[in-house]
C-alpha cells in the first residue's frame, strides 16, 4: 500500500524555525519527484516546492513566496523527504501535503497533511 | 508564469445529471501536464485525471478530462451524492510554478 506520512507540524512564533518530515512507503520512492504543497485555512492548494530525482540531479524548485526562506531535501536511502522552513510569517500557516510524482502516472499520491501554525 | 481560471466557482446540480467544470490557463501548458482533484471536506485531495485525460488508479470512469494547450475540461456524468467536493486543476509541467486553479465547488441538490 503506498502511504506518505507527514510530520512535524506544530505551533510557532513568527520568525521561527520548523522542519517537516514526509515517510514513503509501498512505492520506489527514489524514482519520484516530489513535491510540497499548502493549503491556508479555508483557503485553495498552493505549490511550495519541488526536488526532482537523482536521474535530474535532484533539482530544486520554490514558490516565490518562500524562495530563501525554505528548503526541500531528500534521503532516496530512507525513503523520506523534508521541508526546512525558516524566517516563518503568519501568512506560511497551513497544512503541509507531500506529494509524490511519476510522469507515468501524474502526481499521485498524497500525504494527510501536518498543521503548521504561525502564531504570536 | 501559469495562471488557471477555474470556472463556475460554484456548480449546483441534481444527482444523475452530469457537471462540466473548466480550466482556462494564461499560456500552454507543456505537454498536457494537468492534472484535476478531488477534495471533500476535510480530507487530502485525490487525484482523478493526470496527463489531461488519463484516469488515476480506481477512478470511475464517470470522470474524464480532455482539452489541450489552454482549455481543459472535467466532465462528472451521471452524478452522485458523494461527488459532493470542491474540484481543481493543477499544472505540474516541465517549469515552476506549478499551479493549482481557484477550485470549482460542486454541490449536489
Amino acid at each position: 500500500e503506498v502511504q506518505l506520512v507527514e510530520s512535524g507540524g506544530g505551533l510557532v512564533q513568527p520568525g521561527g524555525s520548523l522542519r517537516l518530515s514526509c515517510a514513503a512507503s509501498g512505492f520506489i520512492f527514489s524514482d519520484h519527484y516530489m513535491d510540497w504543497v499548502r493549503q491556508a485555512p479555508g483557503k485553495g492548494l498552493e505549490w511550495v516546492g519541488r526536488i526532482r530525482n537523482k536521474a535530474n540531479s535532484y533539482a530544486r524548485e520554490y514558490a516565490a513566496s518562500v524562495t530563501g526562506r525554505f528548503t526541500v531535501s531528500r534521503d532516496d536511502s530512507r525513503n523520506s523527504l523534508s521541508l526546512q522552513m525558516n524566517s516563518l510569517k503568519t501568512e506560511d500557516t497551513a497544512v503541509y501535503y507531500c506529494v509524490s510524482l511519476l510522469w507515468s502516472s501524474g502526481p499521485a499520491n498524497w500525504g494527510l497533511g501536518t498543521l503548521v501554525t504561525v502564531s504570536s | 508564469e501559469i495562471v488557471l481560471t477555474q470556472s463556475p466557482g460554484t456548480l449546483s446540480l441534481s444527482p444523475g445529471e452530469r457537471a462540466t467544470l473548466s480550466c482556462r490557463a494564461s499560456q500552454s501548458v507543456s505537454s498536457n501536464s494537468l492534472a484535476w482533484y478531488q477534495q471533500k471536506p476535510g480530507q487530502a485531495p485525490r487525484l482523478l485525471i493526470f496527463g489531461a485525460s488519463s484516469r488515476a488508479t480506481g477512478i470511475p470512469d464517470r470522470f474524464s478530462g480532455s482539452g489541450s494547450g489552454t482549455d481543459f475540461t472535467l466532465t462528472i456524468s451521471r452524478l452522485e451524492p458523494e461527488d459532493l467536493a470542491v474540484y481543481y486543476c493543477h499544472q505540474y509541467g516541465r517549469s515552476p510554478p506549478y499551479s493549482f486553479g481557484q477550485g470549482t465547488k460542486l454541490e449536489i441538490k
